[in-house]
């Protein structure tokens, strides 16, 4: 079965420091990787993905297959960034799954 | 406006009482999702489907069906099976072609029962 497993309840971190939420994931094949973002009173929303190995809103994250890790992280964090944060895994079965995470609350103290 | 609606925002049921949750796409995509966001559980997957008329259960979906008798809409009810049924409910959907991953939110319905 696939599972993610995000340790943290709750980051906190102050302005401008880094920033490093971790995810795990225990699958069988081969894994695809995302991290979604919830901002006070908005939806749920795509952040990244491991397969296009982009950097958005200066957030970055590499899926390392050896250690089924795929954290996100930040060099600097600002305000903005303080939200709740969902990594999620996929299945390439017949029948595809989006599993998530418990996710992490992220609190960038001014 | 192309997006995803889900109504009632707010919801009160009485114990024993079956409710329904509604949720429509007008975004022609294929695949919808139903998840229970609980507060130190995130979301934990109820229904899916990938087609029309077809649909699988979730990781939870004990206490709760769905129908998929239209691309746009993906209806969850909420029975009186359901043991704990106060969460909020979020649907989703997917679009055609795009990574499994990349899913599009509702706004979600948030279900109390009395």
């Amino acid at each position: 079965a696939q599972r993610v497993t995000q340790p943290e309840k709750l980051l906190s971190v102050f302005k401008g420091a880094p920033v490093e939420l971790k995810c795990n994931y225990s699958y069988s094949g081969s894994p695809e990787l995302f991290w979604y973002v919830q901002y006070s009173r908005q939806r749920l929303q795509l952040l990244l993905r491991h397969i296009s190995r982009e950097s958005i809103k200066g957030f970055t994250a590499d899926l390392n297959k050896g250690e089924t890790s795929f954290h996100l992280k930040k060099p600097f964090a600002q305000e903005e960034d303080s939200a709740m944060y969902y990594c999620a895994l996929t299945d390439s079965g017949g029948y595809q799954k989006v599993t998530f995470g418990t996710g992490t609350k992220l609190q960038v103290i001014p | 406006d192309g997006g995803i609606t889900q109504s009632p925002k707010y919801l009160f049921r009485k114990e024993g009482q079956n409710v329904t949750l509604s949720c429509e796409q007008n975004l022609n995509h294929d695949a919808m999702y139903w998840y229970r966001q609980d507060p130190g559980q995130g979301l934990r997957l109820i229904y899916y489907s990938q087609i029309v008329n077809d649909f699988q259960k979730g990781d939870i979906a004990e206490g709760y069906s769905v129908s998929r008798e239209k691309k746009e809409s993906f209806p969850l009810t909420v029975t009186s099976a359901q043991k704990n049924p106060t969460a909020f409910y979020l649907c989703a959907s997917k679009p055609p072609g795009q990574a499994l991953g990349e899913l599009f939110f509702g706004e979600g319905s948030r279900l109390t029962v009395l």
